[in-house]
């Protein structure tokens, strides 16, 4: 199993409401992200967990809150958007030295 | 810390013509280099990598790059390319140390006209 799977495909949320994205991969990779990708851009990354633990946080706001359970899954809560936060949000994993990022197809958010 | 330009943000071309895309790079250390391709509609793939050894690189589907440590690039080319090439490329370079991030470039769409 070589696939990072994303769901929902896509999610329509208001800005008071509270919903998560959720990634899961079986590759035994012990790395994983949060980008979010607005349109025409590169993804910019949020989080990174390292063996289950959050390594990096890019100076995310706190209404972006993530969760690693286990080392095959990863959440992303979110609570009270902003319209710009509308983008594309791409999970990726990859093994420890996190050479190469595997990815999956996307969550696409639209806050109204 | 490290930089990628994609000097172009669309190059359109014929079916079956030739491309290059355009990627330079900055850094202060040692890099490995990639190229990531996104079709629309879905999430990043790798296209190629270069990580050490033979500076010229090829993938699956007919796109190579060449490592050129003086000039600071990773250009990527096809000799011939199909409708199905159409997407998005990503340059990226990512330094040696474990605590190195990938970096993205800006994209470069790649648009096939028949």
């Amino acid at each position: 199993d070589t696939e990072v799977t994303q769901t929902p495909k896509h999610l329509v949320m208001g800005m008071t409401n509270k919903k998560s994205l959720k990634c899961e991969q079986h590759m035994g990779h012990r790395a994983m992200y949060w980008y979010k990708q607005k349109a025409k851009k590169p993804p910019e990354l949020m989080f990174v967990y390292s063996y289950e633990k959050l390594s990096i946080n890019e100076s995310v706001p706190s209404r972006f809150s993530p969760e690693c359970p286990n080392s095959s899954l990863l959440n992303l809560h979110l609570h009270a958007l902003q319209p710009e936060d509308s983008a594309l949000y791409l999970c990726a994993s990859s093994q420890d030295k996190g050479l190469v990022l595997t990815f999956g197809a996307g969550s696409r958010l639209t806050v109204l | 810390a490290q930089s990628v330009t994609q000097l172009d943000s669309q190059v359109p071309v014929f079916e079956e013509a030739p491309v290059e895309l355009r990627c330079n790079y900055s850094s202060s250390v040692s890099v490995y280099l990639f190229w990531y391709v996104q079709y629309p509609n879905q999430g990043l793939q790798l296209l190629l990598k270069y990580l050490s050894g033979s500076t010229l690189v090829e993938s699956i589907n007919g796109f190579e790059a060449e490592f050129n440590k003086s000039q600071t690039s990773f250009h990527l080319r096809k000799p011939s390319v199909h409708i199905s090439d159409t997407a998005e490329y990503f340059c990226a370079v990512k330094g040696y140390s474990s605590a190195s991030k990938i970096i993205f470039g800006s994209g470069t769409r790649l648009s096939i006209r028949p």
